[in-house]
């Protein structure tokens, strides 16, 4: 999606936290979602955030979300190398079901 | 349930040759999508249908590619006269009027040589 930006690549270390960001710039944007792909599997829902919340926190997980800036953020504690994979910020607006996707970012856990 | 199942996983084909895949979404799931995904990018949506009508096709859609979900159930995406530039994995997803989540199925990577 060319209305969804992320950064390509992350490397981190095992037991390290993971901060992936994500900016969008379609105000209307009503859910914002973060996808987990791994090689050869299809796309896994980690978790999402309504547009009126600025934090959900789930495990491992914690997403940020900033309205005024168009930002937001998937916090992974305690990353473990099961968790390389790439990673994918999404979008939907308004009365539309259709996902939008960032280009992904490649996350590398290093021992 | 087996969740998202798309068929075949994998498909060689020859430039201007058709190709037909097929997914079967989640049982009683009336929304069913069709993304495609190249290589180092996010899946692009293709179009969506609820039941069996198609409510929305994107421009990405030429008109070599038809999508259809006869009875409302498993859907297929057929494109006409492959180009290289197909090449691709085409992602099927579906989902309730009552969820959030969509559910991915693996995939058909196509590949037009």
């Amino acid at each position: 999606g060319e209305d969804v930006e992320q950064s390509l690549f992350l490397s981190v270390r095992e037991g390290d936290s993971s901060v992936i960001n994500c900016t969008y710039t379609d105000s209307s944007s009503t859910y914002l979602y973060w996808y987990k792909q791994e090689p050869g599997a299809g796309l896994q829902l980690l978790t999402y955030i309504f547009s009126n919340m600025d934090m959900k926190q789930d495990q491992r997980l914690t997403v940020l979300l900033n309205k005024k800036d168009k930002h937001l953020s998937l916090r992974i504690a305690d990353t473990q190398t099961g968790d390389s994979a790439i990673y994918f910020c999404a979008e939907t607006l308004s009365n539309d079901y259709k996902l939008s996707f960032g280009a992904g970012t490649t996350v590398t856990v290093r021992a | 349930d087996t969740g998202v199942s798309q068929n075949p996983r994998h498909k060689i084909t020859k430039r201007g040759q058709n190709v037909t895949f097929r997914c079967d979404p989640i049982s009683e799931h009336n929304r069913l999508y069709w993304y495609r995904q190249t290589l180092g990018q996010g899946p692009e949506f293709l179009t969506y249908f609820q039941n069996e009508a198609q409510l929305e096709k994107s421009r990405l859609l030429s008109d070599r590619f038809s999508a259809e979900r006869p009875k409302g159930s498993f859907s297929t995406l057929e494109i006409q006269r492959t180009e290289q530039g197909d090449s691709a994995m085409y992602l099927c997803a579906s989902s309730s009027n009552q969820e959030i989540e969509a559910f991915f199925g693996q995939g058909t990577r196509l590949t037009v040589v």
